[in-house]
């Protein structure tokens, strides 16, 4: 099965700043890649689908690109909402089986 | 606007079976995929299965031997059963909607299953 490896584990940033946050796939997967924000208590809340696509509602300060391998979330003018934990999620069409990354927790410095 | 809702005992007896249902509401059941994930404590985002409006499934390999998953049409309903739980299925269980670029959009906001004697 196709694996996604996330990267930092943990990212301590400023309000302002700009961060950002990288999955890479053991093998090419296209574009089926999808960026979700969770925080405790909550319903985590879809970013990002087919590796750049800003969903209904985002802010357009969140962006993603890439394709097979390595994919990228970039968070430009961190505001205090953002901080929060991040998950890469990759499609495999072939298998029709889902993997997500083992998350980025952005924390404030 | 669409909403999805866990339901389900929040404790389990080890070597029993977990039972979740998933209500959705301003969304239509037909047609689509039907997502279960969970998040164990202090770890990242595991993938359980999905499972299509007429009740064809796909499942993570490493759980597909204990896993079953349903769909109730007529309730705007699907299930989720995971048997011979043991401490390691602790986690909060999501059920989520797949949409646009096989990417989960709307999620339920989950709900806390202890397996515990």
């Amino acid at each position: 099965d196709i694996q996604m490896t996330q990267s930092p584990s943990t990212l301590s940033s400023s309000v302002g700043d700009t961060v950002t946050i990288t999955c890479r796939a053991t093998e090419s997967i296209g574009t089926w890649v999808a960026w979700y924000q969770h925080k405790p208590g909550n319903a985590p809340k879809l970013l990002i689908y087919k590796a750049s696509n800003l969903e209904s509602g985002v802010p357009a300060r969140f962006s993603g690109s890439g394709s097979g391998p390595e994919f990228t979330l970039t968070i430009s003018s961190l505001q205090p909402d953002d901080f929060a934990t991040y998950y890469c999620q990759q499609y495999d069409s072939a298998s029709r089986r889902y993997t997500f990354g083992q998350g980025t927790k952005v924390e404030i410095k | 606007q669409v909403q999805l809702q866990e339901s389900g005992p929040g404790l389990v007896r080890p070597s029993e079976t977990l039972s979740l249902t998933c209500t959705v509401s301003g969304s239509s059941i037909a047609g689509r995929y039907w997502s279960w994930i969970r998040l164990p404590p202090g770890q990242g985002l595991e993938w359980i299965g999905y499972v299509y409006y007429t009740g064809n499934t796909n499942l993570n390999p490493s759980l597909k031997s204990r896993v079953t998953m349903s769909v109730d049409t007529s309730k705007s309903q699907f299930s989720l059963r995971l048997t011979s739980v043991t401490a390691a299925d602790t986690a909060i269980y999501f059920c989520a909607r797949v949409g646009r670029g096989e990417a989960n959009d709307y999620w339920g906001l989950g709900t806390l299953v202890t397996v515990s004697s």
